[in-house]
């Protein structure tokens, strides 16, 4: 158990609709990170939050945002769903230095319909 | 710009065989980081490993250990006795001030342990 929780597990939704996914990071971890895995694409990075502010992007589309609240839990919201939007998606978090490991919680299956 | 490389996409050897899952990287770094990943079947990814750039001493855990050398960007991943519980998908992984400190992904390697 890495202590980075993700819910929920498994999400099944229809295309054009919007989902929110839910990261709790380790305890004392500032820095959360969103990534997504596909069967055709790899691990893609999306965006990482520290203490609260965006601090980098990466292949995320504008048709998704995330945030990171004052208790340092962080949501990916994913809006007009696509097919090509059926991944897993993981949070990571990691402590102060960048440099630090990453622990990744264990996923959430986006399917979509 | 950094690189991971995995070039064996798929391992499958009988139980209690040693099996090693090679990754080489690319990077104009002098101090980088690079790491090992373990995703089962069950779909988490499991931390095993991290090494920073001046540490080359080899790291054995268990029946798992790691090969550091710089002179060949190498860090190569060493099952030995394999079992059942090894299959998973291994992923090395590298960060450095070039990628701001992100994680550079190999493709990872798939490895099958058959009974």
């Amino acid at each position: 158990d890495s202590g980075v929780t993700q819910t929920p597990k498994h999400l099944i939704t229809a295309t054009g609709q919007r989902v929110t996914l839910r990261c709790s990071p380790r305890s004392g971890d500032l820095s959360v990170y969103w990534y997504q895995q596909s069967l055709d694409q790899g691990l893609q990075f999306l965006i990482q939050y520290y203490n609260g502010e965006e601090r980098a992007k990466g292949n995320i589309l504008e048709r998704f945002s995330a945030q990171q609240f004052p208790d340092l839990h962080s949501e990916l919201n994913l809006s007009s769903l696509e097919l090509g939007d059926s991944a897993l998606y993981f949070c990571a978090s990691s402590g102060q230095n960048p440099e630090e490991t990453q622990y990744f919680g264990p996923g959430t299956r986006l399917l979509v319909l | 710009a950094q690189k991971v490389t995995q070039a064996q996409t798929e391992i499958s050897v009988v139980e209690k065989e040693d099996v090693t899952l090679d990754c080489v990287y690319e990077t104009r770094d002098t101090t980088y980081y690079l790491f090992w990943y373990k995703q089962p079947p069950s779909g988490e990814l499991v931390f095993l490993i991290r090494r920073n750039s001046f540490d080359e001493q080899n790291e054995i855990s268990g029946r798992y250990s790691w090969n550091f050398q710089k002179s060949t960007s190498s860090f190569n991943f060493t099952i030995t006795a394999s079992q059942v519980v090894d299959s998973a998908v291994y992923f090395c992984a590298l960060s450095g001030m070039d990628s701001n400190y992100q994680l550079i992904w190999g493709a990872g390697t798939k490895l099958i342990i058959k009974p």
